[in-house]
C-alpha cells in the first residue's frame, strides 16, 4: 500500500533560522508529491510539487522541497523562517493505484516559529 | 490559482438528521474529490467525481453519503442520517493537472 509518513508532529524553530519539516514516502512506481499548508480554520493550500525533473522544487511562500529517491523522501525547506510560517503542514503522494489521482496525506507536522 | 468556495462554513445538526455540503468551484474543472478530517487527525479521502459520475470511493463513503452536481456548477455531498463520528472538517477539492485546490472547508458537528 502506497503511504506517506511525517515522523514529527511538530518542529519548534527561532524566527530567522531555516526550517526542514520531513516527509518520507513509500509508493510503487515514481510518485507525485506534494507539499501543503493549513493555517488554524482555513482550508488547505498548495505550496509546491514535485512530478518530475530536477530535485528541488520551489513553491510558494518561499518555500522549497528536495526529493531525494534513494532515501524516498520529500522534506520541506525554507532558508528563514518566519513567525507567520506558523501553521500544520502536510505532505501527500498521489495514489498511483488510483485511476483519479487522489492523493494519500501524512498526518502532518505543527510548525511552531518563534519571535 | 483556482478558487473554490464551500458552504456552510459551520454546520451543526442532530445525529440522524441529513446535512448537504456544497461546494462551488469558480472555473470549469473535470475532476472533484470530498475529502475530510477528523479534529487532530490526517485528512482523508472520501470519494472522487469525475464527467458527473463517482469515479472512485473510499471504504469510509457508505451508503450513508452520497455526492452529486445538480446544476452543472454546484457539488455536494449528503450525508443522509449522521452520526456522531461524522463530526468534522469536509473539504472539497478540484485537480488542476497535478494537483488540486482545496475549498476552505465546512465544520460539521454532529451532536
Amino acid at each position: 500500500a502506497q503511504s506517506v509518513a511525517q515522523p514529527e508532529d511538530q518542529v519548534n524553530v527561532a524566527e530567522g533560522n531555516p526550517l526542514t519539516v520531513k516527509c518520507t514516502y513509500s509508493v510503487s512506481g515514481n510518485p507525485y508529491l506534494f507539499w501543503y499548508v493549513q493555517y488554524p480554520n482555513r482550508g488547505l493550500q498548495f505550496l509546491l510539487k514535485y512530478i518530475t525533473g530536477d530535485n528541488l522544487v520551489k513553491g510558494s511562500y518561499g518555500f522549497e522541497a528536495e526529493f531525494n529517491k534513494s532515501q524516498t523522501s520529500f522534506h520541506l525547506k525554507k532558508p528563514s523562517a518566519l513567525v507567520s510560517d506558523s501553521a500544520l503542514y502536510f505532505c501527500a503522494v498521489r495514489d498511483l493505484g488510483s485511476n483519479t489521482g487522489k492523493l494519500i496525506f501524512g498526518q502532518g507536522t505543527t510548525l511552531q516559529v518563534k519571535p | 490559482e483556482p478558487e473554490v468556495t464551500q458552504t456552510p462554513s459551520h454546520q451543526v445538526t442532530q445525529m440522524g438528521q441529513e446535512v448537504i455540503l456544497r461546494c462551488v468551484p469558480i472555473s470549469n474543472h473535470l475532476y472533484f474529490y470530498w475529502y475530510r478530517q477528523i479534529l487532530g487527525q490526517k485528512v482523508e479521502f472520501l470519494v472522487s467525481f469525475y464527467n458527473n459520475e463517482i469515479s472512485e470511493k473510499s471504504e469510509i463513503f457508505d451508503d450513508q453519503f452520497s455526492v452529486e452536481r445538480p446544476d452543472g456548477s454546484n457539488f455536494t455531498l449528503k450525508i443522509r442520517s449522521t452520526k456522531l463520528e461524522d463530526s468534522a472538517m469536509y473539504f472539497c477539492a478540484i485537480r488542476d493537472i497535478y494537483e488540486q485546490y482545496f475549498g476552505p472547508g465546512t465544520r460539521l458537528t454532529v451532536t
